[in-house]
Formats: C-alpha cells, sequence, structure tokens
C-alpha cells in the first residue's frame, strides 16, 4: 500500500475546464512536490513545499497553480491546459526540508490527465 | 544544468542471471544519489541513498555502489527474478532543497 496517496486516479479534461489533483500523506513529512513525467521520460520537478511554503517553482506555467492548505495536503490546480500537458502527475514526500537531497522521497501512483 | 545518464536503457536478462546498471552524473558538487525502483502501475519506491564516496549499499539481492570522485553509481542484482522487472531510476539530489534530477531508466524484463 502506497503511503502517498493521489487522486484521483485518472483525469480527462477539455481546455477550458479547472480541476485539481490532490495529494495527501501522512507520514508527517515537511517536504512535499509535484513532478510530471512524459511517456518514455523520466519525472520532472515542478514545485516543492517546504514546511508548507512553495520553495521552489521550476518555472511553470500559470496554468499550473499548486497549493498547499496543511502539513498533510498538496493540491494542484489545474486550467486552461494544452494538450502537451498530458502526462503522469507524481507527487512526492519526504522528511525534512533543508536534508532533503539525501533522504529518499516516497512517490504516490500518480494521475493520468488527459488533455482533449 | 546537471545531466544523469543510465545505461542501458534496457536490459533482457534470464530467471537466475545477474546484472548491474550505470547511473553517470557530474562529479563536482555531489549532494546525494538515490535509486528508485519503478513497476508498472504502481508508484516509485525508493531503494537506496547514497552520500559518501565508496559508499555500498544492499537490500536483499539488490546492492548499489557509489564513486562520487569520478561521478558514478552501479545498481546490481544477484539472481534476478521475474519480479524484479521494472524500470530502475537513479536521480541525484540537488544541495539541500529536494530537488532530484533523474536520469532516463534501466529498464529491466526478466524471463522466467
Amino acid at each position: 500500500d502506497t503511503e502517498v496517496i493521489q487522486t484521483p486516479k485518472h483525469l480527462v479534461m477539455g481546455m477550458t475546464n479547472k480541476k485539481s489533483l490532490k495529494c495527501e500523506q501522512h507520514m508527517g513529512h515537511r517536504a512535499m512536490y509535484w513532478y510530471k513525467q512524459k511517456a518514455k521520460k523520466p519525472p520532472e520537478l515542478m514545485f516543492v513545499y517546504s514546511y508548507e511554503k512553495l520553495s521552489i517553482n521550476e518555472s511553470v506555467p500559470s496554468r499550473f497553480s499548486p497549493e498547499c492548505p496543511n502539513s498533510s495536503l498538496l493540491n494542484l490546480h489545474l486550467h486552461a491546459l494544452q494538450p502537451e500537458d498530458s502526462a503522469l502527475y507524481l507527487c512526492a514526500s519526504s522528511p525534512l526540508p533543508g536534508t532533503s537531497g539525501n533522504q529518499p522521497q516516497h512517490f504516490g501512483d500518480g494521475t493520468r490527465l488527459s488533455i482533449l | 544544468i546537471l545531466n544523469v545518464e543510465q545505461s542501458p536503457q534496457s536490459l533482457h536478462v534470464q530467471e537466475g542471471d545477474s546484472t548491474n546498471f550505470t547511473c553517470s552524473f557530474p562529479s563536482s558538487n555531489f549532494y546525494a544519489l538515490h535509486w528508485y525502483r519503478w513497476e508498472t502501475a504502481k508508484s516509485p519506491e525508493a531503494l537506496f541513498v547514497m552520500t559518501l564516496n565508496g559508499d555500498e549499499k544492499k537490500k536483499g539481492r539488490i546492492s548499489a555502489t557509489l564513486n562520487t570522485k569520478e561521478g558514478y553509481s552501479y545498481l546490481y542484482i544477484k539472481g534476478s527474478q521475474p519480479e524484479d522487472s521494472a524500470t530502475y531510476l537513479c536521480a541525484c539530489g540537488s544541495g539541500n532543497t529536494g530537488k532530484l534530477i533523474f536520469g532516463q531508466g534501466t529498464t529491466l524484463q526478466v524471463k522466467p
């Protein structure tokens, strides 16, 4: 059983829709991450939250809007996405910001997003 | 830009064979090297995190070594089993930020 829960598992949306991806962990981790993974490519970091504050934005377009309402939850709000945004979106967490580089990250199963 | 490379891209072995893959990374400003196993339709699973030159770690039949001076890590699987079939990803940890730069992965297929 994965300890990082992502919902929904699959999402199909039109380019004008607004939807949200959700990620939840109850391991007490204080660093949380969003990654984007295209087919046959490695995961690419999008955002990092440390102690519920955005610490890294990898120049992600504003049509992706992250939110960390509390230490257990991470959302990714989607609006006006493009077909090229179709991908697997992975959420991950690790125990402590500040030493995160040498701590393993715990991943969810991902949300498979398709933009029509 | 940190560039992490893995080889081979894919590997097909028979059950019982031992195998190894390579992860190459820039040796300057090294912080940490991660290995993950990613089975189809599952989440990536952390195998090892290594930080020290010469580090060797083992988990069952899987082991890994690290050479930070020359910028490479090897992952070994002894006596491969069909359940070892997965994509194995290495990633460099970039400082204290938690940012990981992943390699392209090595996809292993173990035939019974």
